[in-house]
């Protein structure tokens, strides 16, 4: 069964950073292509990074480039999330996704872990 | 990027009604859709993917459709464990996926 498993969320001031992690069980992490996808309080779905499988290939939304950056320890069968110079509006739950290959479909989902910004 | 316009944005309806979710992209997508269905509290799960095919573990009353802008999502007897919100996701414009903007489905 896969399981994902979010972790280093919390409340953080305004222009801080943290570093989100996913641990990843059940499946062969290292074959899987794996997504960040937040959602504001009450609001929708955004996606936000992707990285391949080797962790060689690395794409963000035009929204959080330059603030986020997205990696993964195959040995450690973990994904990672940095964020820095956090803002109001990065206030979230924050899912890790598998793919399905490199097509963008979302197959398993964890619980996610919420961020909140406020000083 | 490819906007994607989901209505309505919220309905209610009975135990056993036929309902119908819309989804619209601002351009072709082919059969590049998949739903996801979130319970409260709970993460998404995928639904349906390819605009028609259902995802393993969901029930048949769930029914996928639609091809180049216009998608549809049909449950055909609600039940009370279909409330949730749906939302549909284009995966054409590849890694920039992008979701609708959610419909939430209420039992009355």
């Amino acid at each position: 069964e896969v399981q994902l498993v979010e972790s280093g969320g919390g409340l953080v001031q305004p222009g801080g950073s943290l570093r989100l992690s996913c641990a990843a069980s059940g499946f062969s992490f290292s074959h899987y292509w794996m997504h960040w996808v937040r959602q504001a309080p009450g609001k929708g779905l955004v996606w936000v990074s992707r990285i391949n499988s080797e962790g060689t290939d690395r794409n963000y939304a035009g929204s959080v480039k330059g603030r986020l950056t997205i990696s993964r320890d195959n040995a450690k069968k973990t994904l990672y999330l940095q964020i820095n110079g956090l803002r109001d509006e990065d206030t979230a739950m924050y899912y890790c996704a598998t793919g399905a290959g490199n097509s963008g479909r979302l197959d398993d989902w964890g619980q996610g872990t919420l961020v909140t910004v406020s000083s | 990027d490819i906007q994607m316009t989901q209505s309505p944005s919220s309905l209610s309806a009975s135990v056993g009604d036929r309902v119908t979710i819309t989804c619209r992209a601002s351009q072709t997508i082919a059969t590049y859709l998949n739903w996801y269905q979130q319970k409260p509290g709970k993460a998404p799960e995928l639904l349906i993917y390819d605009a028609s095919t259902l995802q393993s573990g969901f029930a048949s009353r769930f029914t996928g459709g639609g091809s180049g802008t216009d998608f549809t999502l049909t449950i055909s007897s609600l039940q009370p464990e279909d409330s949730a919100t749906y939302y549909c996701q284009q995966n054409y414009d590849n890694p920039l996926v992008t979701f609708g903007g959610g419909t939430k489905v209420e039992i009355k």
